[in-house]
């Protein structure tokens, strides 16, 4: 069964102080994984979609890094306005569609 | 520009009663739907799947049931609420399977009373 397990549940953070967040995945046969951001409240927001190991992407002071078990979304010099809870799903064709499988999320919280 | 619209944003309805969530998506054609839910302090759980106009799928047996009357609106029905269906109800869209990105509605929280 696929399992996606993210940590921390939560993480507290000092505005510039930089970490990083896990995503671990056991899946078979991988096609990508999610990073998701969502704010209290509303839906979530389509972050990144990494496809192989070794991928990165970056948007702004966020870096996701995928390998073959894990994926890290590195957040450098945050922002109170990072402040979000950060999801990561890995998708799974099903009859034409498609099922994500999440994780818990992380709930980080930036301080001034 | 693609939108995905939820509505209502929330709804508190006593229990027994019925249910009616809409979600309509613009600027796509046949885009696959879904239907989730988040309940407080858990992940998302995926309830419903339409790959086409009248074609439903269901992911977990409950007190709920979907339908889609047109390409892009899907709709999620009760006929009798139950506490347990308090939460976070999110409709998302893609064009395809595989790792194509779901796009989320911005939800609807429903507290059954």
């Amino acid at each position: 069964e696929d399992q996606v397990t993210q940590s921390p549940e939560a993480l507290r953070l000092q505005e510039g102080e930089s970490s990083s967040l896990n995503c671990s995945y056991t899946v078979s046969g991988l096609r990508g994984l999610f990073w998701y951001r969502q704010d209290p409240g509303k839906g979530p927001e389509f972050l990144f979609t990494l496809y192989s190991a070794g991928e990165e992407k970056e948007k702004e002071r966020l870096k996701a890094t995928l390998t073959k078990k894990e994926s890290f979304l590195h957040i450098t010099a945050p922002k109170p306005e990072d402040s979000a809870t950060y999801l990561c799903a890995v998708p799974r064709e099903f009859q034409g569609a498609q099922k994500l499988v999440f994780g818990q999320g992380t709930r980080l919280t930036i301080n001034p | 520009s693609q939108t995905i619209h939820q509505w209502p944003a929330t709804l508190v309805q006593p229990v027994g009663s019925p249910l009616s969530l809409e979600c309509t998506v613009e600027g796509t054609s046949n885009p696959n739907l879904y239907w989730y839910r988040q309940a407080a302090g858990r992940g998302l759980q995926l309830l419903f799947y339409s790959v086409g106009i009248g074609q439903i799928s269901s992911e977990v047996p409950q007190n709920l049931s979907a339908s889609r009357p047109q390409d892009r609106q899907f709709i999620l029905s009760s006929k009798k609420l139950l506490l347990s269906d308090s939460g976070f109800y999110l409709c998302a869209w893609n064009w395809g399977g595989g790792a194509d990105t779901q796009y989320f509605g911005p939800g609807t929280r429903l507290t059954v009373l």
